[in-house]
């Protein structure tokens, strides 16, 4: 069964920092990696998605990597925002298969 | 958020007691699925379907039963509802956009409180 670990679990920076944004997964035969947003209350928004065979991803200040061999991604956030607090999510998807595996996630406060 | 309508978005039941919660979506998404979230355990697969009358069970699907009778409907029903499904409910579709990605579109959620 494929276990996937967020640390840490919470995490608070001043206002224009860069940070990042761990996940660990057990089973390396992974067919893609998506991290997700979530704010209180709300549903899960995609933010950005990594196929197996590609080693990141970016989309203005996020940059996210895979590490297939060593079952690691990170989410890397530049110059954060109050606006970027959330709690992020980590999932992957096993090969041929279409559910996801989900990180408890990482609860991220920027403060002004 | 992809077309997705989860309803509804609140509910406060007995144990015992049926419930039905629904998800809608209009843009003819052929996978469909149910997930719930909990504190500790993140978001844990209940149900999917890969079409119409097309189901699969996932990670926690004892007490859970679905249907999709048509494209745009998955519906989810606890025959007898029980206090460990309080829960926040999500619905969810999955898209392969142009670059042959599968990305996973997520409802608001149903928040469930069984008394």
């Amino acid at each position: 069964k494929q276990e996937v670990t967020q640390i840490p679990a919470a995490l608070s920076v001043p206002e224009g920092e860069n940070l990042v944004l761990n996940c660990s997964f057990t089973d390396s035969a992974i067919y893609n990696l998506q991290w997700f947003r979530q704010d209180p209350g709300k549903g899960l928004t995609s933010l950005l998605l990594i196929q197996s065979s590609q080693r990141e991803q970016t989309s203005g200040r996020l940059n996210a990597s895979l590490d297939k061999s060593s079952g690691r991604s990170t989410l890397y956030i530049a110059a954060s925002q109050p606006g970027d607090s959330a709690t992020y999510l980590c999932a992957v998807s096993l090969t041929g298969a279409n559910n996801l595996f989900f990180g408890t996630g990482t609860r991220l406060t920027v403060i002004p | 958020d992809a077309g997705i309508t989860q309803s509804p978005r609140h509910k406060v039941t007995e144990t015992g007691t049926p419930v039905t919660l629904r998800c809608h979506q209009t843009e003819n998404h052929r996978y469909m699925y149910w997930y719930r979230q909990d504190p500790g355990h993140g978001l844990r697969l209940i149900h999917y379907s890969y079409g119409v009358k097309d189901t699969d069970k996932g990670e926690v699907s004892d007490g859970y039963s679905v249907s999709r009778s048509k494209t745009e409907d998955f519906l989810l029903t606890l025959e007898s509802a029980t206090s460990s499904q309080t829960s926040v409910y999500f619905c969810a579709i999955s898209e392969v956009d142009r670059e042959a990605k599968n990305i996973q579109y997520f409802g608001a959620g149903t928040r469930l409180s069984v008394l």
